[in-house]
């Protein structure tokens, strides 16, 4: 077990629709990074936070927004859903900013867009 | 461009043979490197990183990996698997003044008993 959580554990939804992942660091861990995975894609960076700041953008589309909050959970939010954001979900913390930290990640959101 | 590759998407080795998963980057400047581990319908895993130091860094469950720089290669090493090795792989690379990791598209374990 890593410590860090992530709900929902699976989501299903119809395109255009809007949903809510939310992710809560190891304890102590102020850095949270966003990654999704998908078959044709890998694992792609989306977005990292520390201690509530945006600090690092990737391959984040327009559609998606994240959030990190004073408790330093964090959520991603995802509108306008399409069949090809179907995939996997998955936060990360890390005790301090740089890369050079390790990650820690959590089981992740299987996300299916109908 | 900075990349991470993982030349095999899949390694079989017969249990208690030594096991070797092959990763190379391309990164201008000093890379950390990492290895991180995908149990089915599980998260990623740490494994071992190299920062900076020994070329040979150690890790979890027995694996170790050596950073090559001449090579530019950061080959992941067990010396005898085990049937409960068998999982997903990343190698991933990071940079000085990069914050997210790099991830490679990943190498499928198979231990056969």
């Amino acid at each position: 077990d890593s410590g860090v959580t992530q709900t929902p554990k699976h989501l299903i939804t119809a395109t255009g629709q809007r949903v809510t992942l939310r992710c809560s660091p190891r304890s102590g861990d102020l850095s949270v990074y966003w990654y999704q995975q998908s078959l044709d894609q890998g694992l792609q960076f989306l977005i990292q936070y520390y201690n509530g700041e945006e600090r690092a953008k990737g391959n984040i589309l327009e559609r998606f927004s994240a959030q990190q909050f004073p408790d330093l959970h964090s959520e991603l939010n995802l509108s306008s859903l399409e069949l090809g954001d179907s995939a996997l979900y998955f936060c990360a913390s890390s005790a301090g900013l740089a890369g050079l930290n390790e990650q820690f990640f959590g089981p992740g959101t299987r996300l299916t867009v109908l | 461009a900075q990349s991470v590759a993982q030349p095999e998407d899949q390694v079989n080795v017969a249990e208690g043979n030594p096991l070797t998963v092959k990763c190379t980057y391309s990164v201008s400047g000093n890379p950390y490197l990492f290895w991180y581990v995908q149990y089915p319908n599980r998260g990623l895993q740490f494994l071992l990183k190299y920062i900076t130091g020994d070329n040979l860094v150690k890790g979890s469950y027995g694996f170790e990996a050596e950073f090559n720089k001449s090579q530019t290669s950061f080959h992941l090493k067990k010396p005898s698997a085990l049937v409960s090795d068998s999982a997903l792989y990343f190698c991933a690379v990071t940079w000085t003044g990069r914050r997210a990791l790099t991830f490679g598209s990943g190498t499928r374990l198979q231990v056969q008993p």
